[in-house]
């Protein structure tokens, strides 16, 4: 069974600049969330879809985060314009359904923002 | 507002002893906890759980222990293996899953 994918797995970028992280959930998990890890914390929840649709983001600052999920598969996570506070390992985790505990992650892609 | 807490930054153990993780909780509403590791470069993988309706889970040389009263969990790993080292997050969710909380995090390292 492929896991999680993400991509890139790394991204320099200058800030005030626009990003944006890819990601594939595990065939079939209906459930995909969006987390940020900055460096000597645990990753924090940024956004929950269940399909298509957004669960939970209220940890998802919406002046420069945003994300889609179409066609409830793949997704992607923007940030415009990136701060230097954003500089953080994003990771993507994917579940079979919102009850399922069990979450699995990708590798993440670390960003840094000079 | 830190609701899951690792107090413990990093470990160091023996290789065959103990190793003892730590992590305290303040939401006394959580009801479902997850141990996950996480070796460099890799997303965080899913160790063990336990409910809040029980004290204690084990899974191989995995054990996991929940005080509700002191709102205090610890996973057990007996006995340690080098493979073991890796950053150990503790995580907590309320009401059947979805949002996982984390701890910070502490770094094992099992020296041979």
């Amino acid at each position: 069974e492929a896991g999680v994918a993400q991509s890139p797995r790394y991204k320099i970028i200058e800030k005030r600049q626009s990003v944006a992280f890819w990601c594939n959930p595990i065939s079939g998990h209906a459930t995909l969330y969006w987390y940020q890890q900055i460096l000597g914390q645990g990753p924090k929840l940024l956004i929950q879809f269940q399909n298509n649709g957004v669960v939970d983001d209220s940890q998802l600052p919406k002046d420069r985060f945003s994300a889609e999920r179409l066609k409830g598969v793949d997704s992607t996570l923007k940030i415009q314009p990136a701060k230097l506070e954003d500089s953080a390992v994003y990771l993507c985790a994917s579940s079979l359904g919102s009850r399922s505990y069990e979450q699995y992650f990708g590798p993440g892609t670390r960003l840094t923002v000079t | 507002d830190q609701q899951v807490k690792q107090n413990s930054p990093s470990l160091s153990v023996q290789e065959g002893r103990i190793s003892i993780l730590n992590c305290d909780y303040t939401n006394s509403m959580f009801d479902y906890f997850l141990w996950y590791k996480k070796y460099p470069a890799e997303g965080p993988t899913f160790l063990i759980s336990i409910s809040s309706i029980k004290d204690k889970n084990e899974d191989g040389r995995f054990t996991v222990f929940l005080n509700k009263s002191a709102k205090h969990l610890s996973l057990h790993i007996v006995p340690s293996q080098p493979g073991d080292s890796a950053v150990y997050f503790c995580a907590a969710s309320i009401g059947g899953g979805g949002k996982l909380i984390f701890g910070q995090g502490t770094e094992l390292s099992v020296k041979p």
